[in-house]
C-alpha cells in the first residue's frame, strides 16, 4: 500500500460538533483528495488539493472545509456535523501529472457516525 | 459534463463462469479510464488502467471510444473476485485536471 494513513479510523460524534479528519502521506505526491463513500452513490469528491495551500471544491463540498499547510498532510473539517455526513471518508493521493498518468492511491478510510 | 455509468448495482456469477462488468462514460475530450476494486472493508485498490493495457488477476478492459465504454472482463471468475468494482474517469485538462470521476460501483459476488 502507498504510504497513506488516516486518523481517526472510526469516530462517533453528535450533531453540531466540529470534526477534523487527518490524512497523512509519505509519498511526497502533489495531489491529495477527500472522498465520501455512500451506498448507491459510489465515491464522491469533497475537496482536493494540488499543492500546499492550493485547494478546490469537489462535487459535494457544502458543509466541509479543508486545509493543507504541508505537503504530507490534508485535513478535512466538518464545521458543524450533521447526520447526513455519516459516511466513510477516503483520502487519496495522486501522482504528478507530468508522469503522464492520473492514478490515485487510497487510504484505509475513516468511518464517521453523526448521531 | 463528465459522467461514468455502471448500470449494474449487483452482479452474481458462479465460479468458473465468465464475468463482464459494464462501464460507460461521457466526456468531451480524451479520457483516461480506470478500474478500482474494493474487497470487503478494505481500501480501494487500482485494478487496471487503460493506458497500461495490462491484465491484472485475469481481468482485462478495452477502451471502446465509439461506444464510450470500458467494460471489465474475466473469462473464469473465482470466489476471491467477489468485491465492489468502481469504474473511474480522469479528464486530461482544464477544470477536470487532477480529478477522478467514479461510477456508483458494481458489487460482484462469485458463488462456489
Amino acid at each position: 500500500d502507498a504510504g497513506i494513513t488516516q486518523s481517526p479510523r472510526h469516530k462517533v460524534t453528535e450533531t453540531g460538533t466540529p470534526v477534523t479528519l487527518r490524512c497523512h502521506q509519505t509519498e511526497n505526491h502533489r495531489y491529495m483528495y477527500w472522498y465520501r463513500q455512500d451506498p448507491g452513490h459510489g465515491l464522491r469528491l469533497i475537496h482536493y488539493s494540488y499543492g500546499v495551500k492550493d485547494t478546490d471544491k469537489g462535487e459535494v463540498s457544502d458543509g466541509y472545509s479543508v486545509s493543507r499547510s504541508k505537503t504530507e498532510d490534508f485535513l478535512l473539517t466538518l464545521e458543524s456535523a450533521t447526520s447526513s455526513q455519516t459516511s466513510v471518508y477516503f483520502c487519496a493521493i495522486g501522482e504528478d501529472r507530468r508522469s503522464g498518468t492520473d492514478t490515485q492511491y487510497f487510504g484505509p478510510g475513516t468511518r464517521l457516525t453523526v448521531l | 459534463a463528465q459522467r461514468v455509468t455502471q448500470p449494474e448495482k449487483l452482479l452474481s456469477v458462479f465460479k468458473g463462469a465468465p464475468v463482464e462488468l459494464k462501464c460507460n462514460y461521457s466526456y468531451s475530450g480524451s479520457p483516461e479510464l480506470f478500474w478500482y476494486v474494493q474487497y470487503s472493508r478494505q481500501r480501494l485498490q487500482l485494478l487496471l488502467r487503460h493506458i497500461s493495457r495490462e491484465s491484472i488477476k485475469g481481468f482485462t478492459a478495452d477502451l471502446n471510444k465509439g461506444e464510450t465504454s470500458f467494460h471489465l472482463k474475466k473469462p473464469f471468475a473465482q470466489e476471491e473476485d467477489s468485491a465492489m468494482y468502481y469504474c473511474a474517469l480522469s479528464g486530461r485538462g482544464g477544470s477536470t485536471l487532477g480529478r477522478l470521476y467514479f461510477g456508483r460501483g458494481t458489487q460482484l459476488t462469485v458463488w462456489p
